[in-house]
């Protein structure tokens, strides 16, 4: 199976920060990755499909970047409704692994 | 807009079999790749397996021999049932779509709606 590592696992940020979230795949994937946001007891919310493509009717402050093995989530501004876990998920291959999350908190 | 809901049995003990069903409503149940996730303590988010748009199912591997995922058209529903349960699969399930965007050579695949999920527990 493909390992998703994530770093940092936790951060603390202030409204207006802008904030960046690495994602490392244990083998190269080209850009096969996605970016989900999960607030407690919600369901998870796609935001990044592909490495880099926003999904429709996420906020442009989000963007995502990277190839192969290293990814990024990033937030140029920090709003409010921001704090959630972020994990991002390899689809390059079955079965479909996850990072195991970073927690985005005031 | 489309929105999933599921429903079965939260309170399991050891052996016994886990089954939940997951219904699509505002949407087309045909083309997509209706999908079982869980979050456990131990695993984080874990991949179950998928009903695929051919109706074929695929699963986990370190699922696989006790995992069944069927879709039912008619109905516009797919199911999951986990035999053989521990304390290990207790977690928050959740049923989700999953689409994909062609850009050939490639086909990425994301999951795009998701439920909020339903909380399993297994004890004795």
């Amino acid at each position: 199976d493909i390992q998703m590592t994530q770093s940092p696992s936790s951060l603390s940020a202030s409204v207006g920060d802008r904030l960046t979230i690495t994602c490392r795949a244990s083998q190269s994937i080209s850009t096969y990755v996605n970016w989900y946001q999960q607030k407690s007891g919600k369901a998870p919310k796609l935001l990044i499909y592909a490495a880099s493509s926003l999904q429709s009717g996420v906020p442009s402050r989000f963007s995502g970047s990277g190839a192969e093995t290293d990814f990024t989530l990033t937030i140029s501004s920090l709003q409010p409704e921001d704090f959630a876990t972020y994990f991002c998920q390899q689809s390059y291959g079955t079965p479909f692994t996850f990072g195991p999350g970073t927690k985005v908190d005031i | 807009q489309v929105q999933l809901q599921q429903w079965g049995a939260g309170l399991l003990k050891p052996s016994e079999t886990l089954s939940l069903a997951c219904v699509v409503y505002g949407g087309s149940f045909s083309g997509y790749y209706w999908t079982w996730i869980r979050q456990t303590p131990g695993k984080g988010l874990e991949w179950i397996g998928e009903i695929t748009p051919t109706g074929s199912a695929n699963y986990n591997p370190s699922l696989k021999s006790r995992v069944t995922i069927l879709g039912d058209v008619s109905k516009n529903q797919f199911s999951l049932n986990l035999s053989s349960v521990t304390a290990a699969d207790t977690g928050v399930y959740h049923c989700a779509r999953g689409d994909q965007w062609l850009v050939p050579p490639m086909r990425y695949y994301f999951l795009d709606v998701w439920d909020k999920g339903t909380t399993v527990t297994v004890s004795s």
